[in-house]
């Protein structure tokens, strides 16, 4: 089965503390991980994607395949990363998302 | 360009009524997406076009429901009947043709339809 699992549904910390958002995924291909971020009162965005192996606004994330993970971290949070997170799975020849069912982090003062 | 574009933003019918909604995805873009989220969850997709042909349905998508992109540019999804179990935001999004190796490109979203069932 496809599935995508982002197990906490609220995730609370302080600014400049360090913050790691979890992702699960099931999938018999290979999988193509994609992090969507929600800010308060906009459309959702993609923040980053496993391939490109990059830092967006100071996130990073990394492709653990033997744990069929993709968590996504940042060292020191910021008030404005509050917001909701989604996990997603592309998938298929039409390459749709799967998605988690999402985790919102609050950055707190 | 102002990116995917729905509308209308909200929708408010009675139950047996039909909606349709309207997604005018960033131009140039041959690929599009319908999804829909319910309260508490992520997104869930509906249905897939490449340029005017529906080449993928979920099984959410009832026989109620109906998609189109006539020309290959702005779709339309249209509910039949509706039900209170619709009640929903709909959420468009596209994304434009392969670069290079890459064949996913990544998907663009716009700011969704909220549909409520009376």
């Amino acid at each position: 089965a496809q599935r995508v699992t982002q197990p906490e549904k609220l995730l609370s910390v302080f600014k400049g503390a360090p913050v790691e958002l979890k992702c699960n995924y099931s999938y018999s291909g290979s999988p193509e991980l994609f992090w969507y971020v929600q800010y308060s009162r906009q459309r959702l965005q993609l923040l980053l994607r496993h391939i490109s192996r990059e830092s967006i606004k100071g996130f990073t994330a990394d492709l653990n395949k033997g744990e069929t993970s993709f968590h996504l971290k940042k060292p020191f949070a910021q008030e404005e990363d509050s917001a909701m997170y989604y996990c997603a799975l592309s998938v298929g020849s039409s390459y749709k998302l799967i998605f988690g069912s999402g985790t919102r982090l609050l950055v707190r003062p | 360009d102002t990116g995917v574009s729905q509308d209308p933003r909200h929708k408010i019918t009675k139950r047996g009524q039909n909606v349709t909604f309207r997604c005018d995805p960033i131009s140039e873009h041959n690929r599009l997406y319908w999804y829909r989220q319910t309260l508490g969850q992520g997104p869930e997709f509906l249905t897939y076009f490449q340029n005017e042909a529906q080449l993928e349905k979920s099984r959410l998508l009832s026989d109620r429901f109906s998609a189109e992109r006539p020309k290959g540019s702005f779709s339309t999804l249209e509910i039949q009947r509706t039900e209170q179990g619709d009640s929903a935001m709909y959420l468009c999004a596209s994304s434009g043709r392969s670069r290079g190796l890459n064949n996913n490109q990544p998907q663009h979203f716009g700011d969704g339809t909220r549909l409520s069932i009376l």
